[in-house]
């Protein structure tokens, strides 16, 4: 099956920092990839659309200047966190699309801002 | 907009079937979707069927699908203790974002 990878899989960065996470499609292209969420015990929450040459769809109460995507080609897709604060603290998982709309997600990335 | 609901826990006892249901509002949805999320992982795609069948099934899974009652549910036969995770429905329409039910999680006794 497709496959998803993250990069880094956890990260502890100082309050006022940025941290970029890096979102692979290893074994498709992926001309959308998506950003979310998830808070403990709960669902995943859409961040972002990112598509491949343009710029990132944002959901609503999300700030674009907070959380940057990039999606540089159709393999990859960056967020940056920055200026990152403790309330920023969370799983991101990223997934990608294929050509059947079915998403398959990365494993995760657990950032923790001291 | 759509708002999907699943049931919060389901304990069965190794050996049992599982039942985990979900329910969606936007009778348009055209794909709907099981995802697996075990303990600090990201989701695993399990199972998938589109809006034209009733069922699915691949291996131990069943997917049922009642489109008159916007009901989803998957059933997992002869479950085991690795079976043991939290599971999120997801649906989708004529756009491409999914919107993930609250998911379950499935405790499996020994």
């Amino acid at each position: 099956g497709a496959v998803v990878s993250q990069h880094p899989s956890r990260v502890i960065c100082k309050s006022g920092t940025s941290v970029k996470i890096e979102c692979r499609s290893l074994d498709f292209q992926a001309t959308t990839m998506f950003w979310y969420r998830q808070f403990p015990k709960q669902s995943l929450m859409l961040m972002a659309t990112s598509n491949e040459g343009s710029k990132a769809t944002y959901e609503q109460g999300v700030e674009k200047d907070k959380f940057l995507i990039n999606h540089a080609s159709l393999t990859l897709s960056t967020l940056t966190v920055t200026s990152a604060h403790p309330e920023d603290s969370s799983f991101y998982i990223c997934s990608a699309r294929t050509y059947n709309k079915t998403q398959y997600f990365g494993p995760g990335t657990r950032l923790l801002v001291l | 907009g759509e708002d999907v609901e699943q049931s919060l826990f389901l304990s069965v006892r190794e050996g049992d079937s599982s039942v985990i249901n979900c329910t969606y509002t936007d009778s348009s949805s055209t794909y709907l979707y099981w995802y697996k999320q075990e303990p600090g992982a990201g989701l695993q795609l399990l199972t998938y069927i589109f809006s034209n069948m009733d069922m699915k099934q691949d291996q131990r899974l069943t997917v049922l699908l009642n489109k008159k009652d916007k009901h989803l549910s998957l059933r997992i036969a002869d479950t085991q203790t690795g079976d043991s995770a939290i599971y999120f429905c997801a649906v989708t329409s004529g756009t491409y974002k999914y919107i993930f039910g609250t998911g379950t999680r499935l405790k499996v006794l020994a």
